[in-house]
């Protein structure tokens, strides 16, 4: 069983509007919670990064939320652009005892397409 | 100031044939991580370097598929005798010394294509 969850697989919205992305993962302990944005035929880029002490985390039109008890996190994205359409990845960092190295367990995404 | 870098973007390889990927870290990172990522998949941890030395090759098959870091030049990862399931992006990302939760910086990734 995949340990970080994804969901909805994909999504289509219009520009302006708002969106709300989930994530549920089961990888215990964990370090942080990351959420990167991959466009077609790039690599990821980090959008937030939050400890398992944190709620929220915002990067601009994009907001991250953490409940590390239901060990589930959403990104919102509000006011859409075309330029937002894109895989949208949860990345749980799975924290190994040895030299404090991070193995990050990556989702398989959702991919949003906004559509003028 | 460069950020990861990756070649070739686009490799094509015949079945039995061996396939090179480079990746240069961004300045100052000493950290390099190799990831492969199928169609409508996750990216999949395939192992993790510091200067000259493999930290962790857990993701990584044991045959067929090598990793270096030297202390001079580009990461490589190595597929000898490749097959049609190697086919695949492969991304390189690396991270400053003080790992933990420092965000990783991805390369845009070699296609690997095996015919």
């Amino acid at each position: 069983k995949n340990q970080v969850e994804q969901s909805p697989q994909s999504l289509i919205i219009l520009e302006g509007k708002n969106c709300t992305l989930q994530c549920n993962y089961t990888v215990s302990p964990f370090s942080n919670l990351r959420w990167y944005k991959q466009d077609t035929g790039r690599g990821p880029v980090s959008l937030t990064i939050m400890t398992f002490s944190e709620n929220t985390k915002s990067n601009g039109r994009y907001t991250a939320t953490l409940d590390a008890d239901t060990k589930q996190s959403s990104l919102h994205i509000t006011a859409s652009q075309l330029s937002d359409s894109a895989s949208y990845i949860c990345v749980v960092s799975d924290l190994m005892f040895s030299g404090g190295y991070n193995k990050l367990i990556f989702g398989a995404g959702t991919r949003l397409a906004v559509h003028p | 100031n460069a950020g990861v870098m990756q070649n070739p973007r686009h490799l094509v390889r015949r079945r039995g044939q061996e396939a090179r990927l480079r990746c240069s870290p961004m300045k100052g990172h000493s950290h390099v991580y190799w990831y492969r990522q199928l169609p409508e998949e996750g990216l999949k941890f395939m192992v993790y370097l510091q200067k000259e030395n493999i930290i962790d090759e857990s993701g990584m098959p044991k045959e067929r598929f090598s990793a270096e870091f030297p202390k001079e030049g580009p990461s490589i990862l190595r597929i000898q005798q490749v097959v049609r399931g190697d086919s695949a992006a492969y991304f390189c990302a690396s991270s400053p010394p003080q790992g933990g939760n420092s965000p990783l910086h991805f390369g845009n990734g070699t296609r690997l294509t095996v015919t």
